[in-house]
């Protein structure tokens, strides 16, 4: 079985700023995969990064990148030069090689102040 | 390449009734999933198929059943609605299921059912 917690319900951050969501996960496998996803209000659910657990390189993709201590199977998310349109919520998710199904956090709900 | 579809987008219904619940993957993936979404219980995973097959299954009663069919759609039908069942449905594909690697899965927009 799988959990996944984000103890961070909501956030604000200024424009342009840095922010970083905090993601805590718990998993048996040994092989697994971990995904930031963002749901902006329009609802649609789309992939911000992932990461494959058994990669040691922090997973980057433009402003967005991860911390993942694997250790201590945290799996942080920072946004840097934040922006409006980055309001949303955000989950963070675990998933195994058995594929298509993940388990997800409760989500963080970011909001981004001009 | 169009994304995942999902029809209809809005649904009422009433207790009792039963509902079906579409969705289309991209085109080329063969793993279809579903989620349930509320804010009291967040993102509930309901149950995986990949090729015509049910793969994985989450914790939910039997009310809720789903199928895919040759051409990688899948339908979701929960019977004898409860007020409850009042959530988005999200569905998700991916290229692939199983293996090495897995693969990401792209979501549909829902769709909000309400039951009455």
């Amino acid at each position: 079985a799988q959990t996944v917690t984000q103890s961070q319900p909501e956030m604000s951050v200024q424009e342009a700023e840095t922010v970083t969501l905090s993601c805590t996960y718990d998993t048996s496998e040994n092989n697994y995969y971990l995904f930031w996803y963002k749901q902006p209000p329009s609802r649609q659910m789309i992939l911000v990064i992932r990461q494959e657990a058994y990669k040691q390189q922090n997973a980057t993709e433009n402003r967005f990148s991860v911390n993942f201590q694997k250790a201590a199977k945290s799996f942080s998310l920072k946004i840097s030069d934040s922006q409006l349109g980055d309001t949303a919520m955000y989950f963070c998710a675990c998933g195994n090689t058995n594929a298509g199904k993940s388990t997800f956090g409760d989500g963080t709900t970011l909001t981004v102040k001009p | 390449k169009a994304g995942v579809t999902q029809t209809p987008r809005y649904l009422i219904k009433t207790r009792g009734q039963q509902v079906t619940l579409s969705c289309s993957p991209i085109s080329g993936h063969r793993s279809v999933s579903w989620y349930q979404q509320t804010p009291g219980q967040g993102l509930q995973f309901l149950f995986e198929y990949f090729s015509e097959t049910q793969r994985n299954k989450g914790n939910f009663p039997g009310r809720f059943s789903g199928r895919q069919f040759s051409n990688s759609r899948s339908e979701m039908n929960v019977s004898t609605l409860e007020l409850g069942d009042s959530a988005l449905y999200l569905c998700a594909s991916s290229l692939e299921a199983g293996g090495l690697h897995q693969e990401t899965q792209y979501f549909g927009p829902g769709t909000r059912l309400l039951v009455l």
